[in-house]
């Protein structure tokens, strides 16, 4: 399966909001509920922040929020904060106990 | 809690075999749901997604990767166990063991810190 697809990039002051969209295929996003966020900080293990389209794991702060439209999921990080600085990937399920990661994107609080 | 660790060799050489043990604690692998997937991830580079073991026994590969990979389990030493053949430099990798539960989100939930495995002569 090929990658999810998520911008390199994206960036917000402290307080703002930034969205950061993964799209994939009828085979992974369009086709299961299961996508999911990952949050990754250098040098650390990535740290599941979003399951099941929308929602949070105990522990996550409420900032952060799921979508999903079609084929196209998004992660909202509301009210940023400079430890949300990182980088985000993407998860999918694809059918037959198979995943797909996205591409990645990395957040810079200004 | 539950914890993963991964351990195996930091060098290998081009057309060797790489073997990586994958050590948990907290959960059970005869737990109908669990199941320990392994993901890499190259320097700089993204997440993907290797291989996986659940309760059942049952694998699942990666489709581009699946003739170089197996994985096993020995559930009395709550290991998982990933070996990959013919390891050439574009294997360079961190690889992770993360747990995921089907029918809980389908979503991995824990994480090894990673071993950096480097494929050079």
């Amino acid at each position: 399966q090929s990658a999810l697809t998520q911008p390199p990039s994206a960036s917000g002051s402290p307080g703002q909001s930034v969205t950061i969209s993964c799209t994939g295929t009828s085979s992974d996003v369009g086709g299961y509920k299961y996508v999911s966020w990952y949050q990754q900080h250098p040098g650390k293990a990535p740290k599941l922040m979003i399951y099941e389209v929308d929602k949070r794991p105990s522990g996550v702060p409420d900032r952060f929020s799921g979508s999903k439209s079609g084929s196209t999921a998004s992660l909202t990080v509301s009210g940023l904060q400079t430890e949300d600085e990182a980088d985000y990937y993407c998860g999918s399920y694809g059918g037959g106990n198979n995943f797909v990661f996205g591409t990645g994107t990395k957040v810079t609080v200004l | 809690q539950v914890t993963l660790r991964e351990s195996g060799p930091a060098l290998v050489k081009p057309t060797q075999t790489l073997t990586l043990t994958c050590t948990f604690s907290g959960f059970s692998l005869n737990t109908t749901g669990m199941c320990v997937s392994w993901i890499r991830q190259p320097p700089g580079k993204a997440l993907e997604w290797l291989a996986g073991i659940d309760w059942d026994g049952d694998k699942y590969y990666d489709t581009s990767l699946k003739t170089r990979l197996t994985v096993s389990k020995d559930t009395s030493k709550n290991q998982v166990v990933l070996t990959m053949t013919d390891m050439d430099p574009v294997d360079t990798a961190t690889y992770f063991c993360a747990r995921i539960i089907y029918g809980a989100g389908e979503a991995f939930d824990f994480w090894g810190q990673g071993t950096l495995v480097t494929v050079s002569s």
